[in-house]
């Protein structure tokens, strides 16, 4: 199945700079990669998605990015604020249909 | 819309006991699943549900049954409660199982087993 790594595991930075969060997947069939953001003690939410046919998107301060050659995507975060202090977690959907999740990075905002 | 809805948000079992976690949604959602979240273990697929009457296991159904008679309703049921099951539960849909769509999650269930 569906192998997917998340990398650090811990990301603390400072206020207003940029946080960057790299996933990589095992199985080429995969085509679909969604982030989800859980601050402590609730859900975890969707926060931005992007398929295999697209190597960029865009919402506001987020960005995702995918490349299909390496098997990596990346979450990037500018202007970090403390609200942004969360877990964060990729996923891939792999050729099974099924959604596979990383264990979690979890981003710290120094204010 | 209440989105999806988990009851209870917590449970404290004794080893051995058994019980349901139930899952909600209002969305006509065709798909339903239930994780576990663990300290440093992220996410893990117990069992899901692609349609009413159509269930599958995940990566550790082990302990665990579910049921979908309904579009709306996917309960976990734990046969007999033992100490690694203690964890978080969350129960997550998405409008097509087919499709590539976002899961919304519920609240979750925080259970212990003592």
């Amino acid at each position: 199945g569906e192998n997917v790594e998340q990398h650090p595991s811990t990301l603390s930075v400072q206020e207003g700079d940029s946080a960057v969060i790299k996933c990589t997947y095992s199985d080429s069939a995969s085509n679909y990669f969604p982030w989800y953001k859980q601050e402590l003690g609730k859900r975890p939410q969707l926060i931005i998605d992007i398929r295999s046919n697209v190597g960029e998107k865009k919402d506001q301060r987020i960005a995702v990015t995918l490349n299909k050659t390496a098997k990596h995507f990346s979450l990037h975060i500018t202007e970090t604020q403390p609200e942004d202090s969360a877990v964060y977690f990729c996923a891939a959907r792999a050729g099974n249909n099924r959604l596979a999740f990383g264990k979690g990075n979890q981003v710290v905002v120094i204010p | 819309n209440a989105g999806v809805t988990q009851t209870p948000k917590f449970q404290v079992l004794k080893t051995g006991q058994s019980m349901t976690l139930q899952c909600a949604q209002d969305m006509n959602h065709e798909y339903m699943s239930w994780y576990r979240q663990d300290p440093g273990m992220g996410l893990r697929l117990i069992h899901y549900s692609v349609g009413a009457g159509i269930t599958d296991q995940g990566e550790v159904p082990n302990g665990y049954n579910v049921s979908r008679s309904t579009t709306e309703d996917f309960p976990l049921r734990l046969l007999s409660a033992a100490p690694s099951q203690t964890s978080v539960y969350f129960c997550a849909s998405s409008y097509s199982w087919s499709v590539n769509y976002g899961y919304t999650f519920g609240s979750g269930t925080r259970l212990t087993v003592v």
